[in-house]
Formats: C-alpha cells, structure tokens, sequence
C-alpha cells in the first residue's frame, strides 16, 4: 500500500502558484520524498524529490515540514501543460526504482 | 535528461497470441529496469523488476509464466504477454535505473494493449 495521503483533485488558475500537498506520518528516517506526474496516456515524469531540506529545480519547489510527517509541492506559474496526476511517493534512498504509486492529485489548471 | 523508449507505443492483437513490448534505455545503461501495468483510471502497479543477466523478480499476483521479462543487455528489456486474453488491455509501462544512481527513475512512454 502507498504510504502517501494526498487530496484526488485540484484546480489552480493558469499563471497562479500551484500547491499540492501530501501527507506522510509514518515515513521513516531513510525515506526520501519523490513526486512524479503523469499527463494523460503518457509515462510518469520525475519532478524533485529530497529528505528534510526544501529543494528546488527549474520545475518546482518541495517544502518538506521539520517533522517530516507532510510536504508541499508548489509548481509557481502553472500553465496548461501542468494538467496532470501528480504522485507523491516515499521510499529508501538508494532504492526508489520499484516505486509504489498511491492514486495520486489530478491537477487541473484552468484558464 | 535521460531517455527511455518502449515499442510499440500502442499494439491489438487476438486473444491467445502473444505480444512482446520491448524498452530500451536510449542514452545510458540500465541494470535494472521495471515493468508497471496501469489499468484505466487506476495508478501504476509495479509487476516486475528485471536486472541484466539474471532471472526477473515478480511483484505478488503477477504470474511470471505469463508475463515473461528477458533483461539481456544494459539498454534493452522485453516484456512478452503470452496467450493474451481481454483482461490483459492495459498500459503496460516501463522504468530504468541508471548506473549512476541519481535519485531519479526514467519512464518510458507506455504501450497501450488491447487484445480483442
């Protein structure tokens, strides 16, 4: 079973901060947060991940809380384009290859 | 970044043939590669993972004398759906791991299944 909780929809205005949340009160010391999206009929796409530091990439943000029971993905100009599942996945560093998918946030942005 | 491609990208066939997927790691090296099947409107489940030159390691449920995994290179894994039947329609997508573990699993872009 995913160990993730996260909401099934969203919507966000294009041009607007998406953000998406997930909980995850049992992760443990050595597991990594990963998020993933999955646009309709395609592979999923690795976004960011990390451990207890916030990080940052040219796709998005991850806000990681300091007890690490819940974070925050922000994507901060959503376009159309950002239309899709998003999955938030913990695991073992070092071991992330047989990822276990929960259903995930489908994200609608809007025009 | 990394580029992982699966082919074909969408197959029919009839019931009681067999149908192999292949998924190849266009840029770098896989040791290990794993094989999801998603069902309409549901998430991903992980069926296998399939390390070069050694057997395939079957997820509960998933029948390996049906779904066969050959890994025979570093860039190439096959997935062999044998004696389809309907049930088997699904999204049957693929994922490698690099060599050089950076934290991040490429997907390729899914086959789509349909077996009349």
């Amino acid at each position: 079973d995913a160990k993730t909780t996260q909401p099934p929809s969203m919507d966000c205005a294009e041009g607007r901060a998406a953000n998406l949340p997930c909980n995850h009160s049992t992760i443990s010391g050595n597991e990594y947060v990963y998020w993933y999206r999955q646009i309709h009929s395609q592979g999923p796409q690795y976004i960011i991940h990390g451990l207890k530091n916030n990080e940052t990439n040219e796709m998005a943000s991850l806000i990681i809380t300091e007890d690490r029971k819940s974070s925050t993905l922000i994507l901060p100009h959503a376009t159309l384009r950002d239309t899709a599942v998003y999955y938030c996945i913990v695991t073992p560093g070092g071991s992330q290859g047989n990822l276990i998918f929960g259903k995930g946030t489908k994200l609608s942005v809007k025009p | 970044g990394a580029v992982v491609s699966q082919h074909p990208s969408w197959v029919i066939c009839k019931s009681g043939t067999s149908v192999k997927i292949e998924c190849r790691s266009l840029d770098f090296q896989a040791t290990t590669m794993f094989w999801y099947r998603q069902f309409p409107k549901q998430s991903l489940m992980l069926m296998a993972t399939s390390n070069e030159g050694s057997k395939a390691t079957y997820e509960q449920g998933v029948e390996k004398d049906k779904f066969l995994i050959n890994h025979a290179s570093l860039t190439l894994s096959t997935l062999t759906v044998t004696s389809a039947h309907p049930e088997d329609s699904s999204f049957y997508i693929c994922s490698a791991m690099g060599l050089a573990n950076t934290g991040e699993l490429f997907f390729g872009e899914g086959s789509r299944l349909t077996v009349l």
